[in-house]
């Protein structure tokens, strides 16, 4: 199993653009969310998703769309940059056995909004 | 609403000392989960080990250990004999409301190992 991917791993954008920060998992996990980390900061919430079709806000939600159409894949989307979202974003997926949970985290994404 | 407490912004240890990284929660949730991960200067996050609300005994991992008490509402993790490859920032996390809904996080402890 490759675990929790994500594309890319640095992006710089100017204000106003948009991407899409990829992320996909092969574990066939239902649990998937988007966290971003500031310096100082532990990580936050963004959005997150208990299965194919479902989506909810997390902590910090704003500026930010998601979907989830496949159980692999849920992606992240800024719409128009801004220099406040420079951050690192990671993606983690997650399941639940016998009352242990079990989160694993991608990589993350490394981007700088100019 | 949920809160993770971290009050040691730094720390430093010297090599083969235990070391005890301070966390308290705040939640109304009678069911939840209590995680501490590690995070090197390369960014990953790495997960080292799990608490249950209703887990009678205390978790431990190896060299890493979590010192679970329910009434005082910490979770503090325990390295025991530290080496140099522990010098990173420490995550303590929490799930409830079913685990659906994501992970809150203190704000870290950056630890350094001292030789």
């Amino acid at each position: 199993n490759a675990g929790v991917t994500q594309t890319p791993k640095f992006q710089v954008l100017k204000t106003g653009q948009s991407m899409t920060l990829q992320c996909a998992q092969d574990m066939n996990h239902e649990y998937m969310s988007w966290y971003r980390q500031d310096p100082g900061m532990g990580l936050r919430l963004i959005h997150y998703s208990v299965g194919a079709g479902i989506t909810d806000q997390g902590e910090v939600p704003n500026g930010y769309n998601v979907s989830r159409s496949t159980t692999e894949d849920f992606p992240l989307r800024l719409l128009s940059a801004a220099p406040s979202q420079t951050s690192v974003y990671f993606c983690a997926s997650s399941y639940e056995t016998s009352g242990v949970e079990t989160q694993y985290f991608g990589p993350g994404t490394r981007l700088l909004v100019l | 609403a949920q809160k993770i407490t971290q009050t040691q912004p730094g720390m430093f240890v010297q090599e083969k000392e235990a070391v005890t990284l301070d966390c308290t929660y705040d939640t109304s949730d009678p069911s939840y989960g209590l995680f501490w991960y590690k995070q090197p200067s390369s960014g990953e996050m790495i997960f080292l080990i799990y608490q249950g609300s209703y887990d009678q005994q205390n978790a431990t991992e190896g060299r890493y250990s979590l010192n679970f008490q329910k009434a005082r509402k910490s979770a503090n993790l325990v390295i025991s004999a530290s080496q140099l490859g522990d010098s990173a920032m420490y995550f303590c996390a929490m799930i409830s409301g079913g685990g659906a809904d994501g992970l809150t996080f203190g704000k870290g402890t950056h630890l350094i190992i001292q030789p």
